[in-house]
């Protein structure tokens, strides 16, 4: 498997644009979460899909981000308008989970670098 | 509300030294604890998954363990080298999509 895909790598983007990040979790994992991280807060859960239905989305900032997960193989984290302190590294990651007894721990993608100027 | 610390923020060792980072949590009703690795500028690598009817994991020169009662977890790594210098970070996992992570503890092995 090819692991957790996301894409791009780097964004620079002036304040004001729309960003669109993107997911392809790993066949057969069930969940999905959006991390964003910062030196100042590290790593904050945004929102977390089971089943391809949000679960919780307390997480996300404000109503300038949004994220959709139209199918199990996809997903995407918008940011519409984007400001300077959407600055971070925002990961993308997927579980299979198996119930409250067992699961098999978090495979993360290689982030996608956010720099709004 | 479960709280991870992980100390030390920071740890240089030489080469060839046997070490252990910490990890503690505040809430033993966890269903398992991850540990992970992160280079600069790179995404997370899962190292070790203990799953809360485990004492301990091991893979290679790393061995984690995992002491719920006390709200503990240790990642010991064994012949240090300077291919270990990362960041690492624990998680634990309370239920269902709750999860906390520590701050990581950077971790430094000179030659």
């Amino acid at each position: 498997d090819a692991g957790v895909i996301q894409s791009p790598r780097h964004e620079v983007t002036e304040m004001g644009q729309e960003v669109t990040l993107r997911c392809k979790p790993i066949s057969g994992h069930n969940s999905l979460f959006w991390y964003r991280q910062t030196m100042m807060r590290g790593l904050e859960l945004l929102i977390y899909f089971n089943n391809n239905v949000p679960i919780d989305d307390s997480g996300m900032p404000e109503d300038r981000f949004s994220a959709k997960m139209p199918n199990a193989s996809f997903s995407t984290l918008k940011i519409q308008p984007s400001e300077p302190r959407d600055s971070a590294v925002y990961f993308c990651a997927s579980r299979k989970e198996m119930g409250l007894t067992r699961d098999y721990g978090y495979t993360f993608g290689s982030g996608t670098r956010l720099t709004v100027v | 509300k479960q709280e991870v610390t992980q100390i030390p923020a920071a740890l240089s060792v030489p080469e060839g030294e046997n070490l252990v980072l910490n990890c503690s949590f505040t809430d033993s009703a966890i269903y398992n604890l991850q540990w992970f690795r992160q280079d600069p500028g790179k995404g997370l690598t899962s190292l070790l998954l203990i799953q809360s009817s485990q004492r301990e994991q091991t893979s290679g020169r790393l061995n984690a363990s995992l002491d719920k009662s006390s709200g503990r977890s240790t990642l010991y790594i064994a012949a240090s080298q300077p291919g270990d210098s990362a960041t690492y970070l624990c998680a634990v996992h309370t239920n269902a999509g709750k999860s906390t992570f520590g701050d990581g503890t950077t971790l430094t092995v000179k030659p």
